[in-house]
C-alpha cells in the first residue's frame, strides 16, 4: 500500500527564517509527486509537480526536490502569507487513475 | 479560465438523510476525482469518474456514490448520514488522459452531520 508521510508536523518560523519540509513516501512505481498549499477553509492550490529523482522546480520563495525516497520543500526568506498547510501527494501506476495518495500535511506559520 | 466550482458551499443535515454534492470541472477537463478530508484522516480518496465511467473507487462504504453527466460535471451522493460522515469534501479536475496529470482542487462543500 502506499504511504506518504510530512515531517514536521507543524512548523513556526520568523519572518525571513528559511527552512525546509519534508515528504517521505514508499510506493510502487511513482507517477509524480505533487505540492498543494492549502489555506483554511479553502481547497489545495497546485504548486509543484515532480516527475523524477533529480528533478527541481522554483515558484517565488518556493523550490520542491525530488529523491527517489522523498521530496524536500524549501521556503527561503518566508513571508506571513506563507502560512499555510502544505500537502504533498502521489500519483502511482497500474489502475491509480484519478487517485492522489496524501501525506497528513505540515501546518506552516510565519510570524512577523 | 473558471477553476473548479461546488455547490453548495456549506450543508448541514441529520443523521439518517441523505445529500447530493455537486461539482463543475475546469473547462475541458474530462476526469472529476473527489476526497473526503477530516482532521484525523487527512485527505481520503473516494471516486474517480471519466467521459461518465466511473474509473477507481476509494475504501469507502457503498453509501457513496457518484455519477458524471456528458459535460463532466459530477454529483456525489451520500445516504443515510452518520455522524463520522461530516467532513469537507473536495472535488478535483484534470484532463484524465495520462497518470502524470494535474489535478485541481474546488473551494469544497463542508458538510455538518448532526
Amino acid at each position: 500500500e502506499d504511504q506518504v508521510t510530512q515531517s514536521p508536523e507543524a512548523l513556526r518560523l520568523q519572518e525571513g527564517e528559511s527552512s525546509s519540509l519534508n515528504c517521505s513516501y514508499t510506493v510502487s512505481g511513482l507517477r509524480g509527486l505533487f505540492w498543494y498549499r492549502q489555506d483554511p477553509g479553502k481547497g489545495p492550490e497546485f504548486l509543484f509537480t515532480l516527475y523524477s529523482a533529480g528533478e527541481e522546480k522554483e515558484k517565488e520563495r518556493l523550490k520542491a526536490t525530488l529523491t527517489k525516497k522523498e521530496s524536500f520543500l524549501h521556503i527561503t526568506a518566508p513571508k506571513p502569507e506563507d502560512s499555510a498547510t502544505y500537502l504533498c501527494a502521489v500519483r502511482t501506476g497500474g489502475t491509480s487513475y484519478g487517485k492522489l495518495t496524501f501525506g497528513q500535511g505540515t501546518i506552516l506559520t510565519v510570524h512577523p | 479560465k473558471a477553476g473548479v466550482t461546488q455547490t453548495p458551499r456549506y450543508l448541514i443535515k441529520t443523521r439518517g438523510q441523505q445529500v447530493t454534492l455537486s461539482c463543475s470541472p475546469i473547462s475541458g477537463h474530462r476526469s472529476v476525482s473527489w476526497y473526503q478530508q477530516t482532521p484525523g484522516q487527512g485527505l481520503q480518496f473516494l471516486f474517480e469518474y471519466f467521459s461518465e465511467t466511473q474509473r477507481n473507487k476509494g475504501n469507502f462504504p457503498g453509501r457513496f456514490s457518484g455519477r458524471q453527466f456528458s459535460n463532466s460535471r459530477s454529483e456525489m451522493n451520500v445516504s443515510t448520514l452518520e455522524l463520522g460522515d461530516s467532513a469537507l469534501y473536495l472535488c478535483a479536475s484534470s484532463h484524465g488522459t495520462s497518470l502524470t496529470d494535474t489535478q485541481y482542487f474546488g473551494p469544497g462543500t463542508r458538510l455538518t452531520v448532526l
